[in-house]
């Protein structure tokens, strides 16, 4: 069973440019999570969803990042315009949100560098 | 606001000595304190979830503890290829599928 698919695996702009990031949950996991990690601050949620509807996005730091999952296995984390300060590693994870509490399972990440 | 604070930030260990990572949480409603291990250039990989004070896990040479206030990660007899950095995260709040993670513990097992 394919894992959490992140893509592209690493992406490098200038500043001012449109970036976007895309994921693919694992089959049947029905909530989404967004995150970036950075040397300073670590791993920092940004979004999620649950059944493709956002649930919390106080992480999001601010107007220039959006976030949408138009289906169940498909998501995109869009920055608009990119700044250097942007420059982190962006996980994609999925959660199957059984009753309970649900382990989430991570991607690979995507390395964005902004010049 | 859910906190989490791991010791040491590093820890270098001689293949075969056994030692423990600590993560201190403050939290309100603990609903679950989850253990990852992050390989450089992957994603967390996930190794174990708690629920409540005095539960423990193991695998391998992995054992997770659980009181009140903070979680151990025990490593027993560690090999080089436990070398990685140690995320612990918690999710709290009813409903809520956050999860607030600590900044991590990177070890290194010297052979």
């Amino acid at each position: 069973d394919a894992g959490v698919i992140q893509s592209p695996r690493h992406e490098v702009t200038e500043m001012g440019q449109e970036v976007t990031l895309r994921c693919k949950p694992i089959s049947g996991h029905n909530s989404l999570f967004w995150y970036r990690q950075t040397m300073m601050r670590g791993l920092e949620l940004l979004i999620y969803f649950n059944n493709n509807v956002p649930i919390d996005d106080s992480g999001m730091p601010e107007d220039r990042f959006s976030a949408k999952m138009p289906n169940a296995s498909f998501s995109t984390l869009k920055i608009q315009p990119s700044e250097p300060r942007d420059s982190a590693v962006y996980f994609c994870a999925s959660s199957p949100r059984l009753a309970g509490v649900n382990e989430q399972f991570f991607g690979p990440g995507t390395r964005l560098t902004v010049l | 606001e859910d906190q989490v604070t791991q010791s040491p930030e590093a820890l270098r260990l001689q293949e075969g000595e056994s030692s423990s990572l600590n993560c201190s949480y403050t939290v309100s409603g603990l609903r679950g304190l989850f253990w990852y291990r992050q390989d450089p250039g992957k994603g967390p990989e996930f190794l174990f979830t708690l629920y409540s004070a005095g539960e423990e896990k193991e695998k391998e040479r992995l054992k997770a503890t659980l009181t009140k206030k903070e979680s151990f990660l025990h490593i027993t007899a560690p090999k080089p290829e436990d070398s990685a950095t140690y995320l612990c995260a918690v999710q709290a709040g009813f409903g809520n599928e956050k999860l607030t993670f600590g900044t991590g513990t990177r070890l290194t097992i010297i052979p």
